[in-house]
């Protein structure tokens, strides 16, 4: 199984350009969620989303954009790079709450990003 | 604003001895975890613990839970130099929130 992955690993962009970054995951769950590391400031949760359709925003959301037109994908798009988006970024799911399993997150191996 | 935060923020211990790492929250949980993160990687999970639970174990690791004080306590025994990573807390605040969120991490280091 390959569980969660992330692409790419590794990007740079300059102020003002977009990008999105990928997440798949082939576990069949429901629930899936980006979060942003930073120094210090430990895992801050971005966007989530309960199933394909429906997302919903974290603690940080500004900035960014999710859509979920599958079970599978969820993209984390970055419409207008700032320097303050330097990040790494982590996608994680889970079997929806109620579900054997729920509420364990599975992590991708995350993508760092520094905007110059 | 984070919901956990853990204590000591770093932690160094000689391999065979035990490492305790403490988790304080703000609002009422459904339940708190606990993940391990090794340098550059994607974050692992550990344990759960119910907020109807006072204590869990695992192997060489016991988690406590104190709904009363908010905090929660992860010990691992016997530690090992494989131990050396970043530990985080997480919790949800309730059926149906999918929110999970993460303290700011201990880091502990297991020496040789």
């Amino acid at each position: 199984n390959a569980g969660v992955t992330q692409t790419p690993k590794f990007q740079v962009l300059k102020t003002g350009q977009s990008m999105t970054l990928q997440c798949a995951q082939d576990m069949n769950h429901e629930y899936m969620s980006w979060y942003r590391q930073d120094p210090g400031m430990g895992l801050r949760l971005i966007h989530y989303s309960v199933g394909a359709g429906i997302t919903d925003q974290g603690e940080v959301p500004n900035g960014y954009n999710v859509s979920r037109s599958t079970t599978e994908d969820f993209p984390l798009r970055l419409l207008s790079a700032a320097p303050s988006q330097t990040s790494v970024y982590f996608c994680a799911s889970s079997f929806r709450q109620g579900a054997p399993g729920a509420n364990v997150l599975t992590f991708g191996a995350g993508s760092r990003l520094t905007v110059l | 604003s984070q919901q956990g935060e853990e204590d000591p923020q770093a932690l160094s211990i000689q391999e065979g001895e035990n490492a305790t790492m403490n988790c304080s929250y703000k609002t009422s949980i459904n339940n708190l975890q606990w993940y391990r993160q090794n340098s550059g990687r994607g974050l692992v999970h550990l344990i759960l613990i119910r907020s109807n639970e006072r204590e869990k174990h695992s192997g060489r690791l016991r988690v406590t839970l104190d709904t009363s004080k908010k905090s929660s306590s992860l010990l691992i025994t016997a530690s090992r130099a494989a131990d050396t990573a970043s530990y985080f807390c997480a919790t949800d605040v309730g059926p149906g929130t999918y929110k999970y969120i993460f303290g700011t991490g201990t880091r502990l280091k297991v020496l040789a």
